[in-house]
């Protein structure tokens, strides 16, 4: 059973340029939120996908955006990259929603240079 | 409202127990507990539900306060495959938006 898959592994994009992550949601799940993790911080809510819908959203700019896929796979963009956006970019899923446990993918390391 | 952790860093010995506390000033729904090496993904821990449903590893145990918005989880006779970085995620109002703290490092020594 494949758990949350993540793809790039490693990005280095130089700023003002626009960058798209990729996740596969564990079998069986169907809702996919997105974190971003900073050096030495905890992960901080991106916002998170249900039905292909965005259902809730953190404190983060229009610059974040994402989708979700009828296969339940999501993307998150991030356009006009700044240097404060390189960080781990996490991608957690679970079945339904309502406070069910979220596994979180291995995520994308981003550097913005 | 981002959750408190206390302490920042631990370091045990082999055996030892440890305790790792969180705290809200809001009132909550639901507390989430995460271990994280180094270089790898959150893993699952822990989830304990207003009310007093809890759903984790039959190894771990921890408690949750509803009346003081406090957590804490328990690690005992703790092994060095406990070490890493341990994050509380608070829901105020059951709508999946987790606040994870800052997270406490625990180091196991041999």
């Amino acid at each position: 059973d494949a758990g949350v898959t993540q793809s790039p592994t490693h990005l280095i994009k130089t700023r003002g340029q626009q960058v798209t992550l990729r996740c596969s949601p564990k079998s069986g799940h169907d809702t996919v939120s997105w974190y971003q993790q900073a050096l030495g911080q905890g992960p901080q809510f991106i916002f998170q996908y249900y039905e292909e819908e965005e259902r809730q959203r953190g404190n983060f700019p229009d610059r974040f955006s994402g989708h979700q896929f009828p296969n339940y796979s999501s993307e998150l963009n991030v356009n006009a990259l700044l240097l404060g956006d390189s960080a781990l970019y996490l991608c957690a899923s679970s079945y339904g929603t309502g406070n069910y446990v979220q596994y979180f993918g291995p995520g994308t390391r981003l550097t913005v240079t | 409202q981002q959750p408190v952790q206390s302490p920042q860093a631990v370091i045990l010995r082999e055996g030892e127990d440890a305790v790792i506390n969180c705290s809200s000033s809001k009132a909550l729904y639901s507390v989430h507990w995460y271990r994280q090496k180094h270089g790898e993904a959150p893993v699952f821990l822990m989830i304990l539900l207003k009310g007093g449903e809890q759903k984790g590893h039959e190894k771990i145990s921890a408690s949750f306060n509803e009346k003081k918005q406090q957590s804490s989880l328990y690690l005992t006779a703790s092994q060095l495959s406990y070490s890493g970085t341990y994050f509380c995620g608070t829901d105020m109002n059951r709508d999946d938006k987790i606040i994870f703290g800052k997270g406490t490092r625990l180091h196991i020594l041999p």
